[in-house]
């Protein structure tokens, strides 16, 4: 058990271009959450997996988000048409059924 | 709709100058309130989850502490590496099952050597 680990660490592209990074949760975990966290402000919600199913998803994410968790293990948030506005930390956690909620070290996102 | 407010926005303490972090939170039901520490450019780690009202948690320096309508982290003889900054998460009994947190902005603390 290595935690949750996030890819890229960091991500820098050109406003219009699509971007995508990976969650892959501890193993066990089987609901994984994704937030975003903008610069002095706390992690907020975007949307939520439990296996493969994504049941909710918050009106921050926009037509241009979506993501993706087959065979409910990794997971995919996939941004297309970025924005600048889009720039932020993306942070994926995993919860199992008796353990507290673990995140990953999360995603530097900046649209230039 | 659910919040939490965290107070003060930054603390900057002596070390050994004890004090404590308030998160104040309005929510439908509370299933359980969350206190994590981020670092710059990681992720949140957790440290306690309180589930009723007077129920407290400590580990090391940091106690936390639940009423019914706050919770209170108190750090005891800070040392420079607590700086940090501290977030309160709320989760509520909205009667669904995406179990989703709710965040406060956070607290950052600086402790001076």
């Amino acid at each position: 058990d290595t935690g949750v680990s996030q890819d890229p660490r960091h991500k820098i592209t050109k406003r219009g271009q699509n971007v995508t990074f990976r969650c892959d949760p501890i193993s066990e975990h089987n609901r994984l959450y994704w937030y975003r966290q903008t610069l002095g402000q706390g992690p907020e919600f975007l949307t939520y997996f439990q296996n493969e199913a994504q049941l909710e998803k918050s009106r921050l994410l926009s037509d241009r988000f979506s993501a993706e968790r087959p065979k409910g293990s990794f997971s995919t948030l996939e941004i297309q048409r970025t924005e600048q506005g889009d720039s932020a930390m993306y942070l994926c956690a995993s919860r199992g059924p008796y353990y507290g909620y673990t995140f990953g070290s999360g995603t530097r996102l900046t649209v230039v | 709709e659910d919040q939490v407010t965290q107070s003060p926005e930054a603390l900057r303490l002596q070390e050994g100058e004890s004090s404590s972090l308030n998160c104040s939170y309005t929510v439908s039901g509370l299933r359980g309130l969350f206190w994590y520490r981020q670092d710059p450019g990681k992720g949140p780690e957790f440290l306690f989850t309180l589930y009723s009202a007077g129920e407290e948690k400590e580990k090391e320096r940091l106690k936390a502490t639940l009423t019914k309508k706050e919770s209170f982290l108190h750090i005891t003889a800070p040392k420079p590496e607590d700086s940090a900054t501290y977030l309160c998460a709320v989760q509520a009994d909205s009667g669904g099952s995406n179990y989703k947190l709710t965040f406060g902005k956070g607290t950052l603390l600086t402790v001076n050597p």
